[in-house]
């Protein structure tokens, strides 16, 4: 499979527990985009990388997020101290740049409940 | 802001109908794109179609087909022949205002229903 992949799939955590989510775009992206979706709703930009570079992170990316690409391949966000307000949906997604099309393509997700 | 609006929370239409589905946006911008993404229950989003606003031509894909109305920035997704695989929740997005990084700013989303 050469799609966007993302682990886990489920996260069940408690209330002030750290946690990390991995995401391995497609090999030639060199684009990666963060989202979060919760129920009801359509997802919501979080952070952005060019490569290895974290160029944008919104307003909604906390202190207690932090997200990181070494290398330029795979990305991981962590969340430090959960708050039940964390619990979502979290959608990675990768395009390549410069494109005619700018598609870009997601992975399945991990859905996060904090208890 | 740069919003992206999906008046219909919710459809459901026959199997083998016809069913509109409405977007509009507001932008200064003159250069985006806007596509329409599928995510049926407990599945990933995947792309059913997309648009370039400098194209005049409405983006056909075999069923799918847009109405794009950039003047009066309206983006509407038509499904033909609708088919029971065709029941998802379908969100409108566009790169409005996303500068260099096109990230993308979402509707809420429309949940389609095919009956059979």
């Amino acid at each position: 499979d050469t799609g966007v992949s993302q682990n886990p799939r489920h996260k069940i955590t408690k209330r002030g527990q750290n946690v990390t989510f991995r995401c391995d775009p497609i090999s030639e992206h060199n684009r990666l985009y963060w989202y979060r979706q919760t129920l009801g709703q359509g997802p919501e930009f979080l952070t952005y990388f060019q490569n290895e570079a974290q160029l944008e992170k919104s307003r909604l990316l906390s202190d207690r997020f932090s997200a990181e690409r070494p290398k330029g391949s795979f990305s991981t966000l962590e969340i430090q101290r959960t708050e039940q307000g964390d619990s979502a949906m979290y959608l990675c997604a990768s395009s390549l740049a410069p494109s005619a099309v700018y598609e870009q393509f997601f992975g399945p997700g991990t859905r996060l409940t904090v208890l | 802001a740069q919003t992206v609006t999906q008046s219909q929370p919710e459809m459901s239409v026959q199997e083998a109908e016809t069913v509109t589905l409405s977007c509009t946006y507001d932008t200064s911008e003159n250069n985006y794109y806007l596509f329409w993404y599928k995510q049926p229950p407990s599945r990933q989003m995947i792309l059913v179609i997309r648009q370039e606003a400098y194209k005049q031509q409405n983006a056909t894909e075999n069923r799918f087909s847009v109405n794009f109305q950039k003047a009066a920035k309206s983006f509407s997704l038509k499904i033909s022949d609708s088919q029971l695989g065709d029941t998802a929740m379908y969100f409108c997005a566009s790169t409005l205002n996303a500068g260099n990084n096109r990230k993308l700013i979402w509707g809420l989303g429309t949940s389609l229903a095919v009956n059979p």
